[in-house]
């Protein structure tokens, strides 16, 4: 089975544009949640979407949108981006929403914000 | 305070030591997760726990949800588990959960 799949792996853009990366998720799962990693605050939570719809969205201000396709794939969006939007965005799949699944995490995409 | 917290933040030891990563949180949980990252940023779920202890291999997790305490430990432990280790917890709203939160992470040099 095809683990989770982020595109683009790496991406530098410059203060104001935006971005959207893609999350595909295992074959099967149709949970998909967003997290940001930078070193000064570690990991965050930014949205959980489970059968096209938020379930939950972390504390994140408005430029940060997401969405999930009926095929389950997700895409987040940031506009407006900032210096500090640079950080490494994680997705993780699991099977359905609930506490008690696993979540299997893709290799990331590094964003860079000039 | 964050509501997760983990210790020690840095930990280097001797091939073959037993390792112990410590993680207390304070709000209630239905669920708490070990989560592996090595350099590169590749995150690898170890252990999902609400309850009790699990096995995996040389990795063993357990927690305690009266005390709000997990513990990850590592046996025999080997150069290839030199990563950072991190705890994670999801409170339970309304009738489902919460998204992940997250310790500072361990980060765990073990030395031939």
């Amino acid at each position: 089975k095809a683990g989770v799949t982020q595109t683009p792996r790496y991406l530098i853009k410059t203060r104001g544009q935006q971005v959207t990366l893609s999350c595909s998720p295992i074959s099967g799962h149709r949970s998909v949640s967003w997290y940001q990693q930078t070193p000064g605050q570690g990991l965050q939570f930014l949205f959980e979407y489970f059968s096209e719809t938020q379930r939950n969205k972390g504390n994140f201000p408005g430029r940060f949108s997401g969405r999930q396709f009926s095929n389950s794939r997700s895409e987040m969006n940031v506009s407006t981006l900032e210096l500090g939007d640079s950080a490494l965005y994680l997705c993780a799949s699991s099977f359905s929403a609930s506490s008690y699944n696993e979540q299997f995490f893709g290799p990331g995409t590094r964003l860079t914000v000039l | 305070k964050n509501e997760v917290e983990q210790s020690p933040q840095n930990l280097t030891a001797q091939e073959g030591e037993f390792i112990t990563i410590n993680c207390s949180y304070s709000v209630g949980i239905s669920a708490l997760h070990w989560l592996q990252q090595h350099p590169g940023g590749g995150i690898v779920s170890l252990f999902m726990l609400s309850s009790g202890k699990k096995k995996h291999g040389r990795l063993i997790a357990t927690i305690n949800i009266q005390e709000k305490h997990s513990s990850l430990h590592i046996t025999a432990s080997h150069p290839r588990d030199s990563a950072v280790y991190i705890c994670a917890v999801r409170r339970p709203i309304g009738g489902g959960a919460d998204g992940l939160t997250f310790g500072k992470g361990t980060h765990l040099i073990i030395q031939p």
